[in-house]
């Protein structure tokens, strides 16, 4: 079972970020946070993953509490491309090869 | 970068056929997976080889599915016999044995058993 709660469906309007929230409380110390996403017909898309500090990259910010049971990814300037289903993973990856996907946050961006 | 490529796109079959999918990795990449999904529902995840082994099956795959990986480089997923429940997006994604492990999936091959 996925180990991480997410909302089911968020909307944003374009050109505001976009801050979607996950619950992971059961995470433990050596686990990481990944971020999927999958837009309509296509595979999942890596975002961007961290282990305790916040994490930024060219596509997404990732803010993690400091107790690591809840992480919010941040999309910092919506546009409708960013329409999709994200997936928010825990993973021990140096064990847990396979990703274990939910059911995602389907995110639709507004015109 | 050619990413993560699927054979057929697209396959339509009648019941208790036989199909078999193709997966070509990032070049690289030593580690190959199959996932399935259903509409609605994440990626389901089926099996995984490391160079030409194949490491994990889940529960999932029955005896009617069989992955290969011969060379260690492109993979093959056959299901015979297949069922209307076979219907499904057929993931394949590759990633390098590094500490992060991060997956690239390709665009997917759409099963639809008639």
């Amino acid at each position: 079972d996925a180990k991480t709660t997410q909302p089911p469906s968020m909307d944003c309007a374009e050109g505001r970020a976009a801050n979607l929230p996950c619950n992971h409380s059961t995470i433990s110390g050596n686990e990481y946070v990944y971020w999927y996403r999958q837009i309509h017909s296509q595979g999942p898309q890596y975002i961007i993953h961290g282990l305790k500090n916040n994490e930024t990259n060219e596509m997404a910010s990732l803010i993690i509490t400091e107790d690591r049971k809840s992480s919010t990814l941040i999309l910092p300037h919506a546009t409708l491309r960013d329409t999709a289903v994200y997936y928010c993973i825990v993973r021990f990856t140096q064990r847990d090869d396979k990703i274990i996907f939910g059911k995602g946050t389907r995110l639709h961006i507004l015109p | 970068d050619t990413g993560v490529s699927q054979d057929p796109r697209h396959k339509i079959t009648k019941r208790g056929q036989n199909v078999t999918f193709r997966c070509d990795p990032i070049s690289e990449h030593n580690r190959l997976y199959w996932y399935r999904q259903t509409l609605g529902q994440g990626p389901e995840f089926l099996t995984y080889f490391q160079n030409e082994a194949q490491l994990e099956k889940s529960r999932l795959l029955s005896d009617r599915f069989s992955a290969e990986r011969p060379k260690g480089s492109f993979s093959t997923l056959e299901i015979q016999r297949t069922e209307q429940g076979d219907s499904a997006m057929y993931l394949c994604a590759s990633s390098l044995s590094s500490a992060y492990n991060e997956q690239f999936f390709g665009p997917g091959t759409r099963l639809t058993v008639l």
